[in-house]
């Protein structure tokens, strides 16, 4: 079965310091793979999707980078973090295509990264 | 781009049936509607798909109109547990352009 991990769970980090979360996804090949951001009490904001390896392509201008240096590997950084950086940040994998199965519309997504930017 | 609304929050109690309706006017011919289920602190979960008419699974329904430009979410005898935020969804991955509502904050009471 497909599993999906990000990690870490919580991160406290002081404005502009550097920031890395990484996802995983095991049990699939080639999936897509999303970075959301949430504000507390908002729904989801689209920041970055990736359909293979180096293809990464940006939905919100900001001082966030997103990475895809293996297959099922998505990774979110910044080097210097802003107060409105703070969120909950959420992986999500689709399959890709057909044959990769799942429903249509349905995103797995991974347990989330709390981070607050103080 | 098909924008999704929805309202900001319902109230019910246990054992009852809980609609929640969206509205999605610019709907495309491709897209599907998705509802999702979120508790504090967790990713959305995958509740419900469909594409028109009605979808029933494990946990809830779907109704969908023949225009396709609203649909409702149903919870069938509601426990507190079910107490969470509902997202509907219009779109496909594909597309990458998910259009995300903002989302229902449902309070079951007992």
């Amino acid at each position: 079965s497909q599993t999906i991990h990000q990690w870490p769970a919580t991160l406290v980090q002081p404005v502009g310091s550097p920031l890395s979360l990484e996802c995983t996804v095991e049990g699939t090949s080639n999936p897509n793979l999303y970075w959301y951001r949430q504000a507390a009490g908002r729904g989801l904001q689209l920041l970055f999707y990736s359909v293979g390896i180096g293809q990464i392509s940006s939905e919100v201008p900001q001082n966030l980078s997103a990475s895809r240096p293996q297959d099922r590997q998505f990774i979110l950084s910044s080097k210097k973090l802003l107060l409105s950086d703070s969120g909950f940040y959420l992986c999500a994998w689709h399959p890709s295509g057909v044959a990769g199965g799942g429903r249509t519309g349905e995103l797995f997504f991974g347990e989330g990264s709390r981070l607050t930017v103080l | 781009l098909a924008k999704t609304t929805q309202p900001i929050s319902m109230d019910s109690y246990e054992g009852q049936e809980v609609n929640i309706t969206c509205s999605h006017n610019n709907i495309a011919t491709n897209d599907y509607i998705t509802w999702y289920q979120q508790f504090p602190s967790q990713g959305p979960r995958f509740i419900i798909q469909g594409y028109k008419t009605k979808v029933t699974n494990e946990v809830a329904s779907l109704f969908i109109p023949a225009d396709r430009k609203s649909s409702t979410l149903s919870l069938p005898r509601v426990s507190l547990s079910d107490t969470a935020v509902y997202y509907c969804l219009v779109g496909r991955p594909s597309n990458y352009q998910l259009i995300w509502g903002a989302g229902t904050k449902l309070i079951i009471k007992p």
